[in-house]
């Protein structure tokens, strides 16, 4: 089955405690991204990926890492994560960037 | 700036037609994406215009007018299971999307 997962899909943490959220695609996409959720404010992008070793800021990419080492995996990295990164996050991958595949999100609380 | 506005509340009744606008101010343009959301879920992508016109895909279409900074999604036969926040999304360059605000549809029987 075509996916994007993503792990993990709930988060509680402390301010201040690096950690990884994970994202993989099985459907040799070269293109990913991840975007924040919050209420009233749609989906925002915080990088992309348009290939291996290819990786951009998008529109909100303070206090967050990426790689892109492999093409089927696209980590987001929180190095040390603060109250306001609460939110919901989508990894993304699609054939192109207007077509994107999302995950089912992760929901992250940062205390 | 980049702006995305589109109304963040449409109500219609099932069977209905409704049309959820889009403008956009962006400092580039390649194309208006329309992406579906249930509930917090996965967003899934509905349709994408590159060109003025109307595109076509089952009981949704969408429209795009680039030199309106315009486009509309249209839903017919209205459903229950319409009911459902919805995107617009300009590509701007590169690998950039961005979204407007959303759209939250509710289909009344």
């Amino acid at each position: 089955e075509a996916q994007v997962t993503q792990n993990p899909r709930y988060l509680i943490t402390v301010t201040g405690k690096k950690l990884t959220v994970t994202c993989s695609q099985n459907m040799n996409h070269e293109y990913m991204s991840w975007y924040r959720q919050d209420p009233g404010l749609g989906l925002r992008q915080i990088y992309y990926s348009m290939n291996v070793e290819v990786t951009d800021k998008g529109d909100v990419p303070e206090g967050y890492k990426v790689s892109r080492k492999e093409k089927r995996n696209f980590p987001l990295i929180l190095e040390s994560p603060s109250p306001n990164q609460t939110s919901l996050y989508f990894c993304a991958s699609g054939s192109s960037s207007y077509e994107q595949y999302f995950g089912p999100g992760t929901r992250l609380t940062v205390t | 700036g980049q702006s995305l506005e589109q109304p963040s509340e449409v109500t219609a009744v099932e069977g209905a037609i409704v049309q959820i606008n889009c403008t956009y101010q962006t400092s580039g343009f390649y194309g208006l994406s329309w992406y579906q959301q249930h509930d917090g879920g996965a967003p899934t992508f509905l349709s994408y215009n590159a060109l003025d016109g109307l595109e076509e895909t089952g009981r949704f279409s969408s429209f795009l007018s680039r030199s309106d900074s315009y486009g509309y999604l249209l839903l017919q036969e209205l459903q229950m299971k319409d009911s459902a926040s919805y995107f617009c999304a300009v590509k701007t360059g590169g690998g950039k999307l961005i979204f407007g605000q959303g759209t939250e549809l509710s289909v009344k029987p």
